[in-house]
């Protein structure tokens, strides 16, 4: 049972440039959040999706967007990069955006490391 | 203002030995806590889930414990191993679809 897989692991670019990072849920859920990890910090919640759509969104400019695909996977866009962009993104599944009748436990993946020069 | 605290920030124990990280909360209303293990640039991954009733949960050689009243956690880590070395992550739920808040985590490096 394949986990929740991101792409790329790495990326390097420039201030100004735009990045896509993409993100396949745990087999079963059909719920993507979206988290950004700076050095030292823990996670910061930047949206989520759910049935394609964006349903929750932290404090995030609109250089921030996202997508989600019918077979659940997304995407994180980001345009004009700024240096203090470079952070570890996470993506995270769940089954519905508050677990249903569970405890909606979130599973992560391991991360696209961006660093922006 | 809805926040998780973690103490200490970071914390270096010999192998073999145990430890007990803590979480205090101000996030209200409260539906669940969490602890994650996050290694060195790799996604965070859960240890335990408690809700309101829970008091204790084990999951191997960690126990977390939750005082709801007095809104504190802590993670305990028993006959500590060199892979347990990583940044522990607090994080708490409220009800509903709204966005989890997380604590800054606790590094912790077990030395031999």
């Amino acid at each position: 049972d394949a986990g929740v897989t991101q792409s790329p692991t790495h990326l390097i670019k420039t201030r100004g440039q735009q990045v896509t990072l993409r993100c396949s849920p745990k087999s079963g859920h059909d719920t993507v959040s979206w988290y950004q990890q700076a050095l030292g910090q823990g996670p910061q919640f930047i949206f989520q999706y759910y049935e394609e759509e964006e349903r929750q969104r932290g404090n995030f400019p609109d250089r921030f967007s996202g997508h989600q695909y019918p077979n659940y996977s997304s995407e994180l866009n980001v345009n004009a990069l700024l240096l203090g962009d470079s952070a570890l993104y996470l993506c995270a599944s769940s089954y519905r955006p508050s677990g249903g009748r569970g405890t909606g436990e979130l599973f992560f993946g391991e991360g696209s490391r961006l660093t922006v020069l | 203002k809805n926040q998780v605290e973690q103490s200490p920030q970071s914390l270096i124990i010999l192998e073999g030995k145990n430890c007990t990280l803590q979480c205090n909360y101000t996030v209200s209303p409260f539906s669940n806590l969490r602890w994650y293990k996050q290694d060195t640039g790799r996604g965070p991954v859960s240890l335990t889930i408690m809700t309101f009733s829970e008091n204790t949960k084990s999951n191997g050689r960690y126990t977390a414990t939750l005082d709801a009243d007095t809104k504190q956690s802590s993670l305990h880590i028993t006959a500590s191993q060199l892979s347990d070395s990583a940044s522990y992550i607090c994080v708490v739920a409220r009800p509903g679809n709204t966005p989890l808040v997380f604590g800054k985590g606790t590094r912790l490096s077990v030395i031999a």
